[in-house]
């Protein structure tokens, strides 16, 4: 089945600068990769997500780049702000949502 | 923006008991879905549910769970004999035609296997 391995497991920046969080995956299939960011006591929430015949998608502040080649994603963010402090995982899967996800990384940021 | 609601926020049991976890989804939703996270573990997939029956499953819906759309609103999911290794936070999800429309998570239950 796919494996999803995500770097760094926490991440601490100042607020206006940019944070980078990278995945990787081993199934060459999957074909949908999408991004949550999970507040404390609620549940994970889709910001962003890419598909598999596009190389980057961007919305305001986030953005998302994926490599087939060398079966990577990662989530940008750029000119952090206090409430982009949470959890964020990443996810791969194969045309459903029988997600496999990343073990998340904990954003925080300092004001 | 519509919500996937779940009850109760938390249970705690006794280990061998049975438990239900209820959620509703959104209402024109097709597509239901249990994830489950250990403290400190990723994510995991559970089950899939369709048109009334299970289209997909993981290795850990073991004969111990079960999951029901009893009316138009509620799906549950059950485990006939909680083990200790059962206790974690359940989510349930909906989407409403499938991977091309968005998935929302309902904000969890977490259970707790004493």
């Amino acid at each position: 089945g796919e494996n999803v391995e995500q770097h760094p497991s926490t991440l601490s920046v100042q607020e206006g600068d940019s944070a980078v969080i990278k995945c990787t995956y081993s199934d060459s299939a999957s074909n949908y990769f999408p991004w949550y960011k999970q507040e404390l006591g609620k549940g994970p929430q889709l910001i962003i997500d890419i598909r598999s015949n596009v190389g980057e998608k961007k919305d305001q502040r986030i953005a998302v780049t994926l490599n087939k080649t060398a079966k990577h994603f990662s989530l940008h963010i750029t000119e952090t702000q206090p409430e982009d402090s949470a959890v964020y995982f990443c996810a791969a899967t194969f045309n459903d949502y029988k997600l496999s996800f990343g073990a998340g990384t904990t954003v925080t940021v300092r004001a | 923006e519509p919500e996937v609601t779940q009850t109760p926020s938390h249970q705690v049991t006794q280990m061998g008991q049975e438990v239900i976890l209820r959620c509703v989804p959104i209402s024109n939703h097709l597509y239901f879905y249990w994830y489950r996270q250990i403290l400190g573990q990723k994510v995991e997939f559970l089950v899939s549910f369709y048109n009334n029956e299970i289209s997909e499953k993981s290795e850990i819906f073991d004969d111990q769970f079960s999951v029901e759309r009893p009316d138009g609103s509620n799906f549950t999911l059950k485990i006939r004999s909680t083990k200790l290794e059962d206790s974690a936070m359940y989510f349930c999800a909906s989407s409403l035609t499938g991977l091309r429309e968005k998935l929302f998570f309902g904000s969890g239950t977490q259970l707790s296997v004493l």
